[in-house]
């Protein structure tokens, strides 16, 4: 069965620590994404890759980085945590070229205080 | 920018009825659509994806409507089970990118 993991269910973090949330795919997908999910916006997008070494600013970028040295591992970095990035947060990955196969991760529910 | 909009904003039904969800979108040119069921505290599970050229999708209890003329979609839960208590969110692709837009979603509460 194919997977999007993710490596924490639940985070608690402090105001200014540095964050980082893994993301590993075992469908050789060249797609990956982050996204954070919060009541009444939906899903909306942070960051992308479309290969390795390789991002692309989402729509919600400000706060946040990534890293993707590996295929099936792309990382979300929050460089100084704040409250405001108090959230749910869904990777996911697709094949290349194609929105086909777009699967999620189980998300992970990150609070910051 | 391209929209989704999901209505209503939430539901509750009671087990055993049916009930239909509606999605209505301004992206374009249109690639997909499909229709995702999210548990309280997990990520989305895909239900169904139409294309252009598909009209209806059924996934078991689900059924999944397009007109990509009005640009609407609709998802239909037949006999509905508790189990069917989650977020069912509509996302849209468009033929310019891999990026998705994804409605806020429905909230779906089935009581006994």
């Amino acid at each position: 069965d194919v997977k999007v993991t993710q490596s924490s269910r639940y985070l608690v973090k402090r105001t200014g620590e540095k964050v980082f949330l893994e993301c590993v795919q075992d469908m050789d997908h060249e797609n990956m994404f982050w996204y954070r999910q919060d009541p009444g916006l939906g899903l909306r997008l942070i960051y992308f890759s479309y290969d390795v070494k390789m991002k692309e600013k989402g729509d919600i970028p400000e706060g946040y980085s990534v890293s993707r040295e590996k295929k099936e591992r792309f990382s979300l970095i929050l460089e100084s945590a704040s409250t405001n990035q108090t959230s749910m947060y869904l990777c996911a990955s697709s094949r290349q070229g194609s929105s086909y196969g777009y699967t999620f991760g189980s998300g992970t529910r990150l609070t910051v205080v | 920018k391209n929209q989704v909009e999901q209505s209503p904003q939430s539901l509750i039904i009671l087990e055993g009825k049916n009930c239909t969800l509606q999605c209505n979108y301004t992206v374009s040119p249109f690639s997909n659509l499909r229709w995702y069921k999210q548990d309280t505290g997990r990520g989305p599970v895909s239900l169904t994806i139409m294309t252009f050229s598909e009209n209806t999708k059924s996934n078991g209890r689900y059924t999944a409507t397009l007109d990509a003329d009005t640009k609407q979609s609709s998802l239909h839960i037949t006999a509905s089970q508790l189990s069917d208590s989650a977020s069912y969110i509509c996302v849209v692709s468009a033929r310019s990118g891999y990026k998705l837009s994804f409605g806020a979603g429905t909230t779906v509460t089935v009581r006994a």
